[in-house]
């Protein structure tokens, strides 16, 4: 069975700056997908942005991107030029392309934006 | 228009009690899950069904059954309610069962059982 672990439960930046959240994961699959989930306080979960396993290229979504190393099984999050709005709790993601389409999520950082 | 919605979104109850909570999503998706969200944040799936049919059940108590009448609807009746239920449980659906489908939430229902 697959794991996802994020190895940081907290962090901080401040307004404007750069942060990057960690997550690795294990898995014996080839052919899977990765994403990152955000949970404000509002408790909604919203897709960030998702990477499939096939492609070399980094997914980019405006101020998010990631760093996807398939050997090392690695994909952290980058939040460029932080917003206040990004306060949240952050979730990477994991799934097999397979008929069970189940997500299995990490525990999750929670992210703090200061002014 | 809300995609995927849930009621209610907040559930106070005693132990012993039976409850359900609904959920409906408005965007023609073949697929919906039941996701448990613990006190510290971690979430895992429940059960995901596809065309009203079960396809994942994992290792969730028999309290818990899903019922899905039709493809746009997926409700969680729990018997029986135990304190270790308290928790948020989200309702997702997705377009179709293969890996590159995106899954949208819902709200979340906060359930809290005393």
């Amino acid at each position: 069975a697959q794991t996802v672990t994020q190895s940081q439960p907290e962090m901080s930046v401040q307004e404007a700056e750069t942060v990057t959240l960690s997550c690795t994961y294990d898995t014996s699959e080839n052919n899977y997908y990765l994403f990152w989930y955000k949970q404000p306080p509002s408790r909604q979960m919203i897709l960030v942005i998702r990477q499939e396993a096939y492609k070399q290229q980094n997914a980019t979504e405006n101020r998010f991107s990631v760093n996807f190393q398939k050997a090392a099984k690695s994909f952290s999050l980058k939040i460029s030029d932080s917003q206040l709005g990004d306060t949240a709790m952050y979730f990477c993601a994991f799934r097999y392309n397979n008929a069970g389409n189940m997500l299995t999520f990490g525990g999750g950082t929670r992210l703090m934006v200061k002014p | 228009d809300t995609a995927v919605s849930q009621t209610p979104k907040y559930l106070v109850t005693q132990m012993g009690n039976d409850k359900s909570i609904k959920c409906e999503q408005n965007l023609g998706h073949d697929t919906m899950y039941w996701y448990k969200q613990d006190s510290k944040k971690f979430l895992k799936i429940m059960f995901s069904y596809n065309n009203k049919e079960l396809i994942i059940n994992e290792t969730v108590p028999n309290r818990f059954s899903p019922k899905s009448p039709d493809k746009a609807h997926l409700n969680l009746h729990i018997n029986s309610l135990e304190l270790g239920d308290s928790a948020v449980y989200f309702c997702a659906s997705s377009q179709g069962l293969a890996g590159l489908y995106e899954q949208y939430f819902g709200p979340g229902t906060r359930l809290t059982v005393t």
